[in-house]
């Protein structure tokens, strides 16, 4: 049964970084591309980019770009996402999700993260 | 950059077929995807590749792509089929979802 499992709530203030963690289980997590997609409350899907967790390749979606970082960490399967000087509209639960490199689908989404951004 | 838009809003008796569009720049040359996304609850997989369906995902639910417009239709919607509907698409090596359609079922 594949599974990816997020860490936990996370409250910060303006101008900080936070880090998600996404742990995947019941498949080999190298196989499949993880990928970031955040939704902000009452809002729409809004991805943001990927990492290849087999050679720690990534792209990240323009609108992040400078001020996200994905990594992974394969010894444990899990998958991180970096979000740096937080503003209140980042406000928003993170996702992960898994791709299946062939249909290049997202088939299996982990729980979320919600991160709030308040002073 | 590329943008996929649907409709903000669909409705749909119960027994009825509901249809949510998608809508994107030659969207017929790349492949569609949709999501369900209940409240509070993390996005499924319903369609892939245009038109086909997951494991698990029941028949009423199908998917058709051309032309510049991606369709989902849910034949025979059940109630419980009330949700957020999001289509996305690749463009090139970056993704995009549309806006999302909230399908109410009365």
């Amino acid at each position: 049964q594949v599974h990816l499992v997020h860490s936990g709530a996370e409250v910060k203030n303006p101008g900080a970084s936070v880090k998600v963690s996404c742990k995947a289980s019941g498949y080999t997590f190298t196989d499949y591309y993880i990928h970031w997609v955040r939704q902000a409350p009452g809002r729409g899907l809004e991805w943001m980019g990927w990492i290849n967790p087999n050679s720690g390749g990534t792209n990240y979606a323009q609108k992040f770009q400078g001020r996200v970082t994905m990594t992974r960490d394969t010894s444990i399967s899990t998958a991180y996402m970096e979000l740096s000087r937080l503003r209140s509209d980042d406000t928003a639960v993170y996702y992960c999700a898994r791709v299946v490199v062939g249909t290049r689908a997202f088939d299996y989404w982990g729980q979320g993260t919600l991160v709030t951004v308040s002073s | 950059s590329y943008e996929l838009t649907q409709p903000p809003s669909v409705s749909v008796s119960p027994g009825q077929t509901a249809s949510i569009t998608c809508s994107g720049d030659k969207l017929g040359d790349k492949y569609a995807c949709w999501y369900q996304q209940k409240p509070g609850q993390s996005p499924v997989l319903v369609i892939f590749q245009d038109n086909n369906r997951p494991s698990g995902i029941p028949g009423r639910f199908s998917g058709s792509n051309s032309g510049n417009t991606a369709t989902l239709t849910i034949s025979g919607t059940q109630a419980m089929d009330e949700a957020d509907y999001y289509c996305q698409a690749w463009d090139s090596s970056t993704v995009v979802f549309g806006g999302g359609t909230k399908l109410t079922v009365l």
